[in-house]
């Protein structure tokens, strides 16, 4: 799998939108870009995915450069409990690779109030 | 609620004592994959299951570690003649096995060492 590059650390004000980057300038064409995100000393929880086009769900919206190298992701109106490790992930759909997934360090986001 | 459940959420144990962690998976799904984090480091992929067969390990999963999957349901993972290098969060987490196949991670279990 394409290794990812995030920031180490995010701060955002509550209530704004937080945007957290993540470059993946070696994807290839048939990869996914994940992000999930760990709140402290919990499991990791999925967030969304996408392979081309812009994605949005009840969580965030995914934006992905049109040369797929680079995605954004957006949580609009930050909350306390948004704070927390996020994860960019890129992936091969199942059966074209190896199926365990490559976590980097994330980027610690942090929400001041 | 029907998400991947893991038992016991905390095991604190004697280094050279074995322990076995429990992993029970969304139902109806086919994979099922363990993970490891240390702290300040992100998870780290050790086995999955297709059903109850292996299909991949790691080089971290040595042979102290035994992972089963045997009806295909819930998994367990034993790690024998445990080390303090061992203390760490082991996540399971649970996948259709088909389409994009998201995995989904449940609670983990923390291993200390002492």
């Amino acid at each position: 799998d394409a290794k990812t590059t995030q920031p180490p650390s995010m701060d955002c004000a509550e209530g704004r939108a937080a945007n957290l980057p993540c470059n993946h300038s070696t994807i290839s064409g048939n990869e996914y870009v994940y992000w999930y995100r760990q709140i402290h000393s919990q499991g990791p929880q999925y967030i969304i995915h996408g392979l081309k086009n812009n994605e949005t769900n009840e969580m965030a919206s995914l934006i992905i450069t049109e040369d797929r190298k680079s995605s954004t992701l957006i949580l609009p109106h930050a909350t306390l409990r948004d704070t927390a490790v996020y994860y960019c992930i890129v992936r091969v759909a199942i059966g074209g690779g190896a199926d365990g997934l490559t976590f980097g360090k994330g980027t610690h986001l942090i929400i001041q109030p | 609620d029907t998400g991947v459940s893991q038992d016991p959420r905390h095991k604190i144990t004697k280094r050279g004592q074995n322990v076995t962690f429990r992993c029970d998976p969304i139902s109806e799904h086919n994979r099922l994959y363990w993970y490891r984090q240390t702290l300040g480091q992100g998870p780290e992929f050790l086995t999955y299951f297709q059903n109850e067969a292996q299909l991949e390990k790691s080089r971290l999963l040595s042979d102290r570690f035994s992972a089963e999957r045997p009806k295909g349901s819930f998994s367990t993972l034993e790690i024998q003649r445990t080390e303090q290098g061992d203390s760490a969060m082991y996540l399971c987490a649970s996948s259709l096995g088909r389409g994009t196949d998201t995995q989904y991670f449940g609670p983990g279990t923390r291993l200390t060492v002492l």
